[in-house]
């Protein structure tokens, strides 16, 4: 299984809402990333956990809140996000040794309204 | 730091033509790693190609090879007999290595492609 899911697909939110994006591998991946990418821009980091502990947080405001609950999920909460928070967020995953590619999810597109 | 160029916006190519899209690259590292990926308008990256800095013969991955010069800093990518599903926009992306193992990538600003039948 070379997958990385994402849930949903699509989000429309409010901003007074609460939502969460969920990702989820099955290739033994002990690393884990979040990605932020705005429309006719490429991604950029936003958070890196390596065997289930946050190490990377990109001076990502505190409305967006990651959180890896075992090695094979990543969660990103959302919560008071703003309509410029709008974007397609992906999710990819890497073996921490022995190999190089970052395998990525098909993403979610969030709309904040 | 790490900075990846790419200074074709868009392209648009006959089908069954290759087609070159370049990426050049500025680092101080000496070990590093150059990916491609392939992004359709559904939104998912798909990995098409690696090169390692050490690596001495260019990658090749079925019709995607790599045009990797170290001195000139460029790692532009080839496509062969392009095809209408090669329409998509495409990243160059350089790997930053960070603790325990973990990576960064950078991307550049990509390059749309659209073949024309």
């Amino acid at each position: 299984d070379t997958e990385v899911t994402q849930t949903p697909k699509h989000l429309v939110m409010g901003m007074t809402n609460k939502k969460s994006l969920k990702c989820e591998q099955h290739m033994g991946h002990r690393a884990m990333y979040w990605y932020k990418q705005k429309a006719k821009k490429p991604p950029e980091l936003m958070f890196v956990y390596s065997y289930e502990k946050l190490s990377i947080n990109e001076s990502v405001p505190s409305r967006f809140s990651p959180e890896c609950p075992n090695s094979s999920l990543l969660n990103l909460h959302l919560h008071a996000l703003q309509p410029e928070d709008s974007a397609l967020y992906l999710c990819a995953s890497s073996p921490l040794s022995g190999g190089n590619e970052q395998f990525f999810g098909p993403g979610t597109r969030l709309t904040v309204l | 730091a790490q900075k990846i160029t790419q200074t074709q916006p868009g392209m648009f190519v006959q089908e069954k033509e290759a087609v070159t899209l370049d990426c050049t690259y500025d680092t101080s590292d000496q070990s590093y790693g150059l990916f491609w990926y392939k992004q359709p308008s559904s939104g998912e990256m798909i990995f098409l190609i690696y090169q390692g800095s050490y690596d001495e013969q260019n990658a090749t991955e079925g019709r995607y090879s790599l045009n990797f010069q170290k001195a000139r800093k460029s790692a532009n990518l080839v496509i062969s007999a392009s095809q209408l599903g090669d329409s998509a926009m495409y990243f160059c992306a350089m790997r930053e290595d960070l603790f325990q193992g973990a990576q960064k990538l950078v991307f550049g600003q990509g390059t749309r492609l659209t073949i024309n039948p």
